[in-house]
């Protein structure tokens, strides 16, 4: 079945230090895929989609690109900030299913400053 | 507001009484859909409306779980004789309609503790 598999956290980062979390997937078809974030005491947001193969979400400095390839969308800021600091979350929509989410376990990351 | 909102953001609840999660999605919003995130976890898929029509429950745990959307806009999670792995935090989310590059708007969840 479809699922997803992101890097364990907790990630702790210096201010302005590049951040990566890997995120890879299984999956029928071509699923569009996301990165949601959730900020401490809020609900989740969309931080950055791709649809098809190659594009590149962008959204706040973040990064991922749809690599079909490699079953990837790994997640890339080049200079974090304290305010990043949250839970991120890798996801995947199902074709053919309603399109509902499957999440990854989530990766917490700590921005020092 | 303008974004999905859910009520109540707490519940605390004995074991064996029954609960009711309340949604309001974005105005105009089609699609419907309920996620179960246990602590430590990823959002896991309950249920989905599109309008009043509830096309997939597959993710629903048992058949203490029942979902419902009227009138096809407002829903209400219900949980019936709660068990403490009901424990939970319960998010909501809608999209405007139920395609894989819509995206889908969260709400902030009610966080249900069941003693």
């Amino acid at each position: 079945g479809n699922s997803v598999t992101q890097m364990e956290g907790p990630v702790t980062l210096s201010e302005e230090a590049f951040l990566t979390i890997n995120c890879t997937y299984t999956a029928t078809g071509y699923p569009s895929l996301f990165w949601y974030v959730q900020y401490p005491g809020e609900g989740l947001q969309l931080l950055l989609k791709a649809t098809k193969a190659d594009d590149k979400g962008s959204n706040k400095g973040f990064e991922a690109t749809y690599r079909k390839e490699t079953t990837s969308f790994h997640l890339e800021k080049g200079s974090v900030q304290v305010s990043d600091s949250a839970v991120y979350f890798c996801a995947l929509s199902h074709v053919g299913s309603n399109y509902k989410l499957t999440f990854g376990k989530g990766t917490l990351l700590t921005v020092n400053p | 507001g303008a974004g999905v909102s859910q009520s109540p953001r707490y519940k605390v609840a004995k074991r064996g009484q029954d609960v009711a999660l309340r949604c309001d999605p974005i105005s105009g919003h089609v699609s419907l859909f309920w996620y179960q995130q246990a602590l430590g976890q990823g959002p896991e898929f309950l249920t989905y409306f599109q309008n009043e029509a509830q096309l997939d429950k597959s993710g629903l745990p048992s058949d203490r779980f029942f979902a419902e959307r009227p009138e096809g806009s407002v829903s209400t999670l219900k949980i019936q004789r709660t068990q403490q792995e009901d424990s939970a935090v319960y998010l909501c989310a809608s999209s405007l309609q139920g395609t894989g590059a819509q995206p889908q708007h969260f709400g902030d969840g009610t966080r249900l503790s069941i003693l």
